[in-house]
């Protein structure tokens, strides 16, 4: 079946440590975007890729490093920097027409919490 | 930026009632979309609609973009119908990305 995967479903992040959550998606998508969300809220994002080895800071990058080695893969990486990470990330993709992302495709989402 | 609000946050319907939710934006826009987020997290596309009016099934869009609103509308509800409902919008001189709103949160009760 064609879709975005996400693991871990739940990450567990103790002081100090830098954690990497996985996204891979089979749609051939150009694109691919990584969200937080925050409880009662809506998405906010982080980071984004329109091609393989190239990504922009979204609204709240501060704290979070990304990469685009393959087209299928886009991994987060949270450091220690961010010193709230706890919340929902999801990972999107889509179609890359004229520039815009139309029809964003979700992952299942990734809860992180501070221990 | 652009600023994004729907409105009503809270929405609770019994079960058959019709609803319309709204979604006003701050600039004019390339990109709108509208999604459905079930209580479990999974977010799914319902519309792709910058402008015009479009269907599925028991759900429908409006955008008028030269009044910077969006309104869905879902009749004869269904439980399968709670959750968060997120308009998104985009504009190509702001780069690649959407700007959400915060969400209108919906209950059917059977």
């Amino acid at each position: 079946d064609g879709g975005i995967t996400q693991s871990p479903k739940y990450l567990f992040r103790k002081e100090g440590q830098n954690v990497t959550l996985s996204c891979e998606q089979n749609l051939n998508h150009d694109a691919m975007y990584w969200y937080r969300q925050d409880p009662g809220q809506g998405l906010r994002l982080i980071y984004y890729s329109q091609i393989v080895n190239d990504f922009q800071k979204g609204d709240i990058a501060e704290g979070y490093s990304v990469s685009r080695e393959k087209k299928e893969s886009f991994p987060l990486t949270v450091t220690s920097a961010q010193k709230n990470p706890t919340a929902f990330y999801l990972c999107a993709s889509s179609t890359d027409g004229q520039g815009l992302p139309r029809d964003q495709y979700f992952g299942p989402g990734t809860r992180l919490l501070v221990l | 930026g652009i600023q994004v609000e729907q409105s009503p946050p809270d929405l609770i319907l019994q079960e058959g009632a019709n609803s319309t939710l709204r979604c006003n934006f701050s600039d004019s826009v390339n990109n709108l979309q509208w999604f459905h987020q079930n209580p479990w997290g999974q977010l799914i596309n319902l519309f792709y609609i910058p402008s015009g009016t479009k269907q599925n099934g028991r759900l429908s869009a409006t955008t008028v973009a030269t009044e910077r609103y969006s309104l869905l509308y879902i009749s004869s509800s269904q439980t399968t119908d709670s959750g968060v409902y997120f308009c998104a919008v985009g504009k190509k001189a702001a780069g690649n990305k959407l700007t959400f709103g915060g969400g209108t949160r919906v209950l059917v009760k059977p």
